[in-house]
């Protein structure tokens, strides 16, 4: 069975840090390029970043506000996607989702995501 | 960064009855290489993660009940639930994959009326 399970959400001050993880399962995660979506309560869905497979590059993207502040990684032999969060501020309050469009078991070629894990929570709060 | 923009912000349609959400891309998402609309639709229920619906902006993920269509190309689509059944009570995104960042619509969310 493919799936994504997620880790690592906590409440944590602003200014702080905290690492999320990803632990993938049921397809070839060595291939796959790895996103994460971000959803703060009660708003819309915001694409985070990703990162390309080794094969590819292994290169990162990110979206400008979190840009210098968040580092997305993977270990394939652990078939996990980390995503390392630092000086974290109230804005970044949300459910962390990590997904990829290799839901099916192989790449769909459409960079739609048709795997989601069911997200962790992040608050940063004094 | 492409925008994505959505309407309306939510509709009520009566169970059987034809619902209708609409996107529009600042700018393209057409891929000239292989002709095919980078615009994905998802559904999200309280609760869950998204679902995915329809990818290369009509074509319907398997499993996806077939009430569900997507139609439009270039800057301009629309998802179509042809008969509104209960359980389609969500919000509905729209999403471009054209280019980084992949952009989300502000969300559409539809209610029996």
């Amino acid at each position: 069975e493919v799936q994504l399970v997620e880790s690592g959400g906590d409440l944590v001050n602003p200014g702080g840090s905290l690492r999320l993880s990803c632990a993938a399962s049921g397809f070839t995660f060595s291939r796959a390029w790895m996103t994460w979506v971000r959803q703060a309560p009660g708003k819309g869905l915001e694409w985070v970043g990703r990162i390309k497979s080794n094969k590819d590059g292994g290169t990162t993207e990110y979206t400008a506000p979190v840009k210098g502040r968040f580092t997305i990684s993977r270990d394939d032999s652990k078939t996990t996607l980390n995503l390392q969060m630092n000086s974290l501020t109230t804005e970044d309050t949300a459910v962390y989702y990590c997904a990829t469009d290799w839901g099916r078991g192989f790449w769909s070629g459409s960079n739609a995501f048709n795997l989601w894990g069911q997200g962790t929570i992040v608050t940063v709060s004094s | 960064d492409i925008v994505m923009t959505q309407s309306p912000d939510s509709l009520a349609v009566s169970l059987g009855e034809r619902a209708t959400v609409n996107c529009k891309s600042s700018q393209s998402v057409l891929s000239i290489s292989n002709n095919k609309n980078y615009l994905a639709w998802y559904q999200q229920k309280p609760g869950q993660p998204p679902k995915l619906l329809i990818y290369w902006a009509s074509t319907r993920e398997p499993g996806v009940p077939d009430r569900f269509s997507g139609s439009g190309s270039g800057t301009d689509f629309t998802l179509t639930i042809s008969s509104l059944q209960a359980e389609d009570v969500a919000v509905y995104y729209c999403q471009q994959s054209y280019t980084t960042p992949f952009t989300f619509g502000p969300g559409t969310r539809v209610d029996i009326k």
